[in-house]
């Protein structure tokens, strides 16, 4: 069974650029989450996506958006991009269901996309 | 809002040796979850632990235990007969679950290094 997969895995753009990143989840999971790490730190929430509806967002400016397809892939998209912007963005997904009662709580990352703004 | 604190930047410990790493919360929930992921230089977060709040006993995974303290508000992970493998950065999480989850409230991290 294919992970979570990200791309690109490697990204360099110049300041004011726009990005956008993409994450396809694990078959059958209807939650996706993006995080960014800065170098040196634990993952910072950004979005969460679930049957493509946004149940989450993160203290990240307007500059950043998201969506999830109806195949519950999903983009994070960054305008105007700033040099501290430069951070690794992970993917997560998870099932996002009660299941007999019992959260199912994994999320299952992907290798991320590094992202370097110059 | 919750807060997740991990007070070892770096830890280090012999190969077969046994070593723990800390993490406390603050959280005003009552129902929640704890982790613990691992990352290796490949960035692929992995899921070492998972503790439910509302357990009393200890998770266990192989050579990994919880020490779970919820009046403490603490939760560190002990690594036994540590292998070079286990090299990586560790990151202790809450989670405060709910149909189609919530996010992950990560701690700044632990650099473990395992030595030959």
């Amino acid at each position: 069974d294919a992970g979570v997969t990200q791309s690109p895995t490697h990204l360099i753009k110049t300041r004011g650029q726009h990005v956008t990143l993409r994450c396809s989840p694990i078959s059958g999971h209807k939650s996706v989450s993006w995080y960014q790490q800065v170098l040196g730190q634990g993952p910072q929430f950004i979005f969460q996506y679930y049957e493509k509806e946004e149940r989450g967002r993160g203290n990240f400016p307007d500059r950043f958006s998201a969506r999830q397809f109806p195949n519950y892939s999903s983009e994070l998209n960054v305008n105007a991009l700033l040099l501290g912007d430069s951070a690794l963005y992970l993917c997560a997904s998870s099932f996002g269901v009660m299941v007999l009662g019992y959260m199912n709580t994994e999320a299952f990352f992907g290798q991320g996309t590094r992202l370097t703004v110059v | 809002a919750q807060t997740v604190t991990q007070s070892q930047p770096e830890m280090s410990v012999q190969e077969a040796e046994t070593v723990t790493l800390s993490c406390t919360y603050d959280t005003s929930e009552n129902n929640y979850y704890l982790f613990w992921y691992k990352q290796p230089p490949s960035r692929q977060m992995i899921l070492v632990i998972r503790q439910e709040a509302y357990k009393q006993q200890n998770a266990t995974e192989n050579r990994f235990s919880v020490n779970f303290q919820k009046a403490a508000k603490s939760f560190s992970l002990k690594i036994s007969d540590s292998q070079l493998g286990d090299t990586a950065m560790y990151f202790c999480a809450f989670m405060k679950p709910r149909s189609g989850n919530t996010p992950l409230v990560f701690g700044k991290g632990t650099r473990l290094s395992v030595i030959a």
